[in-house]
């Protein structure tokens, strides 16, 4: 257990649907990350939530809408998605301040769109 | 900007034998340099990291990793192989923000056969 809790684990959706992706974070961090994992591609990162604040937004597309309400909260919401989005999103947290300082990710939620 | 290339999508090793997987990266400032290990079904744990303290780091199950600067690598070792190691290993640059927006490879899978 890393301290960082994703839910759902598994979500199938359709093309027109709405979810969401929740990630939560027990460990103080005050910094947290949406990373996406494509098969036989690097982790890519999506979103960094600094201090509460979206601080780097890597040219996603406007379908996946990220939302940090708190320190230890962060959701990816999802609509109109399209059959290339389906992968494992991973959610992670760190302390801001330290460069060098090491990730902890949850378990990812595994997305299929159909 | 950094980069990191993994040489080797998969690694297939004898229980017992030597675990040698390949991470060359390139960064315009100072590295902090990782891996990280994926089991099935799970997100990313770290196994080490490197920031300049030593250039031999030494982390958890049994692997190490050594930082050469002159030949940009950080390759990561293990003695003798254990069936528990069979995983999925990333290697990962971290950037000079002050939050850990790191760059990853594109992962080595480890067989490890009986």
């Amino acid at each position: 257990e890393t301290g960082v809790t994703q839910t759902p684990r598994h979500l199938v959706m359709g093309m027109t649907n709405k979810k969401s992706l929740k990630c939560e974070q027990h460990l103080g961090h005050n910094a947290m990350y949406w990373y996406k994992q494509s098969a036989k591609k690097p982790l890519e990162l999506m979103f960094v939530y600094s201090l509460e604040e979206r601080v780097e937004n890597n040219s996603v597309p406007s379908r996946f809408s990220p939302e940090c309400p708190n320190s230890s909260h962060l959701f990816l919401h999802l609509h109109t998605l399209q059959p290339e989005d389906s992968a494992l999103y991973l959610c992670a947290s760190s302390q801001v301040g330290l460069t060098g300082e090491k990730l902890f990710f949850g378990s990812g939620t595994q997305l299929s769109v159909l | 900007a950094q980069s990191v290339t993994q040489l080797g999508s998969h690694v297939s090793v004898s229980e017992g034998a030597l675990v040698l997987l390949r991470c060359n990266y390139s960064s315009s400032v100072p590295p902090y340099l990782f891996w990280y290990v994926q089991y099935p079904n799970q997100g990313l744990q770290l196994l080490l990291k490197y920031t300049s303290a030593a250039t031999l780091v030494k982390g958890i199950n049994g692997f190490e990793a050594e930082f050469k600067k002159s030949e940009t690598s950080f390759h990561l070792t293990k003695p003798s192989a254990h069936m528990s190691d069979a995983a999925e290993y990333f290697c990962a640059v971290s950037g000079d923000s002050g939050y850990s927006t790191l760059t990853f490879g594109k992962g080595t899978m480890l067989l490890v056969s009986p």
